[in-house]
């Protein structure tokens, strides 16, 4: 069964600490990406990876960290310097060839702060 | 800048309706133009496509209209129904990178 899976569904975190997010793919495919997701906001794009050990900044970067280390796995962490983080976060992927740019998207993964 | 504009930012419209959801965008550069159909609390999932060579794709019931000098293009869904109402993007790459996207449209079907 193909697709994307992020988890946990729902994570809590509590002031000063970091989280991580996990999102999982196995379509083989190269790029990956992460948005957050707010009301009336759409969705924005945090950090994106083209190929493994590779990575760059999305528009909204700031108190996020990301690794690479495998073509399947792009954990997103929300450390302690992102202070409104509470949102709904959108992990993605797509084929990454030219040509071939279709976007998927994983179920989310909805944060809230205690 | 938000380098995809979208609008309206909600939309109600009666059973067996036609819905138009539309959005303009700046870079010329821009070569896909992806809609993207979200329900609450799911990750959006890909509707319909088009690229700037077509004026117009059909799938089904959902229609995209691409004005390519205008730098505009919109969405159709003609015999709209109540499960249709979700919140849909829309959004643009340049070659399979950055994807901008719109801020989206909520639209409610209501029988």
């Amino acid at each position: 069964d193909g697709g994307i899976t992020q988890s946990p569904k729902y994570l809590f975190r509590k002031e000063g600490q970091n989280v991580t997010l996990s999102c999982e793919q196995n379509l083989n495919h190269d790029a990956m990406y992460w948005y957050r997701q707010d009301p009336g906001q759409g969705l924005r794009l945090i950090y994106y990876s083209q190929i493994v050990n590779d990575f760059q900044k999305g528009d909204i970067a700031e108190g996020y960290s990301v690794s690479r280390e495998k073509k399947e796995s792009f954990p997103l962490t929300v450390t302690s310097a992102q202070k409104n983080p509470t949102a709904f976060y959108l992990c993605a992927s797509s084929p990454g060839l030219a040509g071939v740019t279709t976007q998927y998207f994983g179920p989310g993964t909805r944060l809230l702060v205690l | 800048q938000q380098q995809v504009k979208q609008s309206p930012q909600s939309l109600i419209v009666q059973k067996g309706g036609i819905s138009i959801i539309n959005c303009a965008y700046e870079n010329t550069a821009f070569d896909y133009f992806p809609w993207y159909q979200q329900f609450p609390g799911k990750g959006p999932a890909l509707l319909i496509a088009i690229r700037p060579d077509v004026s117009e794709k059909k799938e089904g019931r959902f229609t995209i209209s691409f004005n390519k000098s205008a730098k505009q293009f919109s969405l159709h869904i003609m015999d709209s129904q109540p499960g249709d109402s979700a919140t849909y993007f829309c959004a643009a790459s340049k070659a399979g990178n950055q994807f901008y996207f719109g801020t989206g449209t909520s639209l409610t079907v209501i029988p």
